[in-house]
C-alpha cells in the first residue's frame, strides 16, 4: 500500500524567513495531495491541495509543488508569521488517504 | 454551510467496555472517513464509506472495530471491546468526492483505562 514519508519531523524558523517541508509517497497513482494544518486540540484543516496534472500552485503566502517523476512534493510558507505555528501534514490518495507522520513548525518572533 | 459534527466529544471507559461514536457530515458529500489520531502522529484511516458502501476498510481493525452508515448519511464507529492502545482522537471527515477536499469534525478524544 501507499506510504508517505514526511521531513523534517520538527522546524523552527525566525518570523519573517521562509520554511519548507517534504514528503514523499510509494505509489506512483496516487493523484491528489492535501496539506493539513493542525493546531494543539483542533482539527486539522485544509491549507491547500495539488493534484498529479499540476506541477505547482500557491495561495498568497503558502506554495506546493510537485515532482511526479520523484514521487515527492513539498510545501513552502513564505514570510513566515507567528500565528503559522502548528503541526502540518501532507497526505496523498491513491485508492485512499494516507497522511504524513507531521512536522511540528515554531515561528519565533 | 454546517460543518461534519462528531459526538461525544470526550469519552472515558475501562478496558473491556464498549463505546459508539456518531458522526454527521456535511449535507451532500457522498464520501465519509473515519480516522484514528493517536497522540503526536498523522491521522490513519480505518474506514472510507461512498454514500452507505465501504469503499475502503483495510485498516479497521475488524476483530473489535465496526463502522456502519446504513442511510448514507450519518455513520456511526463502536469499538467492542475497548483496548488501552485504542485511547486516540477519533476524526470523521467528508467530502463531495472520493479523493475531494476532506473536511474533518472536531473530533472524539476516546481515553481507555
Amino acid at each position: 500500500g501507499e506510504n508517505v514519508e514526511q521531513h523534517p519531523s520538527t522546524l523552527s524558523v525566525q518570523e519573517g524567513d521562509s520554511a519548507v517541508i517534504k514528503c514523499t509517497y510509494s505509489d506512483s497513482a496516487s493523484n491528489y495531495f492535501p496539506w493539513y494544518k493542525q493546531e494543539l486540540g483542533k482539527r486539522p484543516q485544509l491549507i491547500i491541495d495539488i493534484r498529479s496534472n499540476v506541477g505547482e500552485k500557491k495561495d498568497q503566502r503558502i506554495a506546493v509543488t510537485l515532482n511526479k517523476t520523484a514521487k515527492h512534493f513539498s510545501l513552502h510558507i513564505t514570510e513566515t508569521q507567528p500565528e503559522d505555528s502548528a503541526v502540518y501534514f501532507c497526505a496523498a490518495y491513491g485508492q485512499n488517504f494516507v497522511f504524513g507522520p507531521g512536522t511540528r513548525l515554531s515561528v519565533l518572533p | 454551510e454546517a460543518g461534519v459534527a462528531q459526538s461525544p466529544r470526550y469519552k472515558i471507559i475501562e478496558k473491556r467496555q464498549s463505546v459508539a461514536f456518531w458522526c454527521n457530515p456535511i449535507s451532500g458529500h457522498a464520501t465519509l472517513y473515519w480516522y484514528q489520531q493517536i497522540l503526536g502522529q498523522g491521522p490513519k484511516l480505518l474506514i472510507q464509506f461512498q454514500n452507505n458502501g465501504v469503499v475502503d476498510d483495510s485498516q479497521l481493525p475488524k476483530d473489535r472495530f465496526s463502522a456502519e452508515r446504513l442511510k448514507g448519511v450519518d455513520s456511526t464507529l463502536k469499538i467492542q471491546p475497548a483496548k488501552l492502545e485504542d485511547s486516540a482522537v477519533y476524526l470523521c471527515a467528508s467530502s463531495l468526492l472520493n479523493a475531494d477536499t476532506q473536511y474533518f469534525g472536531p473530533g472524539t478524544r476516546l481515553t481507555v483505562l
